[in-house]
């Protein structure tokens, strides 16, 4: 079954604790995309990557980063998280870009205390 | 740079009523748009887009959005609706003219419909 698959779909952390959130997706699509969701802003985009080895920043990266090593995999790091990062963060990857639509997972809930 | 707007908030509509769900855009070249819903807990899933052609387009669960260059917009409708279609519904636009990734959504439209 083609998916993108997040983990872990809920998480709560202390403030300055490291964590990684994981993607993959095994549709062998060469965008992937992060996004952090919050009640009246909609989807911000935090990070994108065109290809392998080849990010860029969105609109919300601040304390954040990503690497994309191999095709299938987008994590997403938050290297010293605080209570403002806080949100749904949803991961996607798209075929056939820029035209190509998304395909996203299922959402991961974080809480930084 | 590009941008999006979704003027309201919420939507309420009695099933079996046609639905307008609005969405206006701003691009320097010309728009990809996309409409996007979000059920419950669930991630989003794609329900139409508009790329280059016919200005109707149809799209999943009876949706279609009209494409209005002049008006800048690309309204969501649905002729009659149902309860199921009660969701989130997000609007997405991508500028031809821009060589970045960047998708940008608006801040969604809560959809009642109700019995």
């Amino acid at each position: 079954e083609a998916q993108v698959t997040q983990n872990p779909r809920y998480l709560i952390t202390v403030t300055g604790k490291k964590l990684t959130v994981t993607c993959s997706q095994n549709m062998n699509h060469e965008y992937m995309s992060w996004y952090r969701q919050d009640p009246g802003l909609g989807l911000r985009q935090i990070y994108y990557s065109m290809n392998v080895e080849v990010t860029d920043k969105g609109d919300v990266p601040e304390g954040y980063k990503v690497s994309r090593k191999e095709k299938r995999n987008f994590p997403l790091i938050l290297e010293s998280p605080s209570p403002n990062q806080t949100s749904l963060y949803f991961c996607a990857s798209s075929f056939g870009w820029p035209t190509g639509e998304l395909f996203f997972g299922e959402g991961s809930r974080l809480t930084v205390l | 740079a590009q941008s999006v707007a979704q003027p309201e908030d919420q939507v309420n509509v009695a099933e079996g009523n046609p639905l307008t769900v609005k969405c206006t855009y701003s691009v320097s070249g010309n728009p990809y748009l996309f409409w996007y819903v979000q059920y419950p807990n669930r991630g989003l899933q794609f329900l139409l887009k508009y790329i280059t052609g016919d200005n109707l387009v149809k799209g999943s669960y009876g949706f279609e959005a009209e494409f209005n260059k002049s008006q800048t917009s690309f309204h969501l409708k649905k002729p009659s609706a149902l309860v199921s279609d009660s969701a989130l519904y997000f609007c997405a636009v991508r500028d031809d003219s821009s060589n970045t990734g960047k998708l940008i959504f608006g801040q969604g439209t809560t959809l009642q419909v109700k019995p």
